[in-house]
């Protein structure tokens, strides 16, 4: 089974700051990664698919990059909207496997 | 617009079954692969199982394996879940997941239905 290592587990930043939220994977593997945001008491949305591809309708300001078995999720400028947990998630081989999560919070 | 609506989630006794639906639209149902994740009480999220949409192959998490079966009825655009032999720590909310394209990912989601295992 592909672990999934996020990190930090939680953050606090200023609004306009740059965000990055990191994902391990416990074994090389191709660029499907994706990230979500979950707001509480909502369903998770999808941001990011094949570690780079920004899904339809997402603002520019998520990216993702990485490969092998690091990847990553940048928001660009942070906004009080952006409040949420974010998941990176590997679709590579089953089972499909979840990182733990970061929780974003305003500072 | 794709949309996703779960329902069949309750109350239910250890030991027992409930079988959880997801009404489907927006899109050609039969070409996509669906899942099921589920998601603890204040817990992360957990893949459940999945149905290819072109091999109707289906794969299922170790912790639901011989428990859950998935199926899915194209002529009905429904998604199900059977789970039976339910246990405490199946308690959460199970989500219905649509793939984005080929490959079995969770590009589009629905608001969840909540499953209680409690005596």
């Amino acid at each position: 089974d592909i672990q999934m290592t996020q990190s930090p587990s939680s953050l606090s930043a200023s609004v306009g700051d740059r965000v990055t939220i990191t994902c391990r994977a416990s074994q090389s593997m191709s660029n499907y990664i994706a990230w979500f945001q979950q707001k509480p008491g909502k369903a998770p949305k999808s941001l990011i698919y094949d570690a780079t591809s920004l899904q339809s309708g997402v603002p520019s300001k998520f990216s993702g990059s990485g490969s092998g078995t690091d990847f990553t999720l940048t928001i660009s400028s942070l906004q009080p909207e952006d409040c949420a947990t974010y998941y990176c998630q590997q679709y590579n081989s089953f089972p499909l496997t979840f990182g733990g999560g970061t929780k974003v919070e305003i500072k | 617009e794709v949309h996703l609506l779960e329902s069949g989630g309750g109350l239910v006794q250890p030991g027992g079954s409930l079988r959880l639906s997801c009404a489907a639209s927006g899109f050609t149902f039969s070409s996509y692969a669906m899942s099921w994740v589920r998601q603890a009480p204040g817990k992360g999220l957990e893949w459940v199982s999945s149905f290819s949409g072109r091999t109707s192959s289906t794969y299922y998490a170790e912790s639901v394996k011989g428990r859950f079966t998935i199926s899915r009825d194209n002529s009905k655009n429904t998604l199900y879940l059977q789970m039976n032999s339910l246990r405490a720590e199946d308690t959460a909310v199970y989500y219905c997941a649509k793939a984005s394209g080929v490959i079995i990912d969770f590009g589009y989601w629905g608001q969840g239905t909540l499953v209680a295992v409690s005596s």
